[in-house]
């Protein structure tokens, strides 16, 4: 079965600074996802990632897919206090959004 | 409305009692999708469905689960004979088809005591 791994499973960081989060595939992914959650809410769709070698970016945040699409990377520029959250990375290996979801990334960010 | 909707927000029901909970996805949306969510984990897959028909059921944990979306739009996702064991956030998302962006709504916090 579709496994990931996220790494870290928390991080503190300062506003301002830079931070990157990390999701690893036993598998190589059909296509992988990126959301964030805030305690008890729903998911929020980030990106979407395809291809190998894929680079996204949305306002500060960017997400890669390394060429032999098992790994996937999200990085925050700049971060603010509303990026808090935790972040899920999801792989689709059916291509209809079976999602497998790895089990997040806590982020918090010190004013 | 505007984006998924899911009722209710929260329901507290007792062991060995039957539940329903509905999701109300956003208009036009053929494809609707349910996931349960345990505390500090991500999303697990229960069932996908594509207009009326469940295309893949293949996470739904036992007999006990159901989900019916009999006109393509609202779904229904039933449990019987509960147990502790199914607390959990149980999350509906949508979308315009299979392979763009879901619209998840803010999930049903089941708790069976």
């Amino acid at each position: 079965s579709q496994e990931l791994e996220q790494s870290p499973q928390s991080l503190i960081v300062q506003e301002g600074k830079n931070l990157t989060i990390n999701c690893t595939s036993s598998k190589t992914l059909y296509g992988l996802y990126w959301y964030k959650q805030k305690y008890g809410e729903g998911l929020i769709f980030l990106m979407m990632l395809q291809k190998g070698g894929e680079e996204k970016s949305h306002e500060k945040i960017t997400a890669k897919l390394d060429e032999k699409k098992q790994q996937s990377s999200l990085h925050i520029t700049a971060s603010q206090p509303s990026h808090a959250g935790i972040y899920l990375c999801g792989a689709d290996k059916m291509g209809y959004q079976k999602v497998t979801f790895g089990t997040g990334t806590k982020l918090q960010v010190i004013p | 409305g505007a984006g998924v909707s899911q009722t209710p927000s929260n329901k507290v029901t007792e062991k060995g009692k039957y539940v329903e909970l509905r999701c109300d996805p956003i208009s036009g949306h053929t494809a609707l999708y349910w996931y349960r969510q345990s505390l500090g984990q991500g999303p697990e897959f229960l069932i996908y469905f594509q207009g009326t028909g469940a295309a893949d059921d293949s996470g739904l944990p036992n007999d006990r689960f159901f989900a019916v979306r009999p006109e393509g739009s609202v779904s229904t996702l039933k449990i019987q004979r509960t147990e502790r064991g199914d607390s959990a956030v149980y999350l509906c998302a949508s979308s315009t088809s299979t392979n763009t962006e879901a619209f998840f709504g803010q999930g049903t916090r089941l708790t069976v005591v």
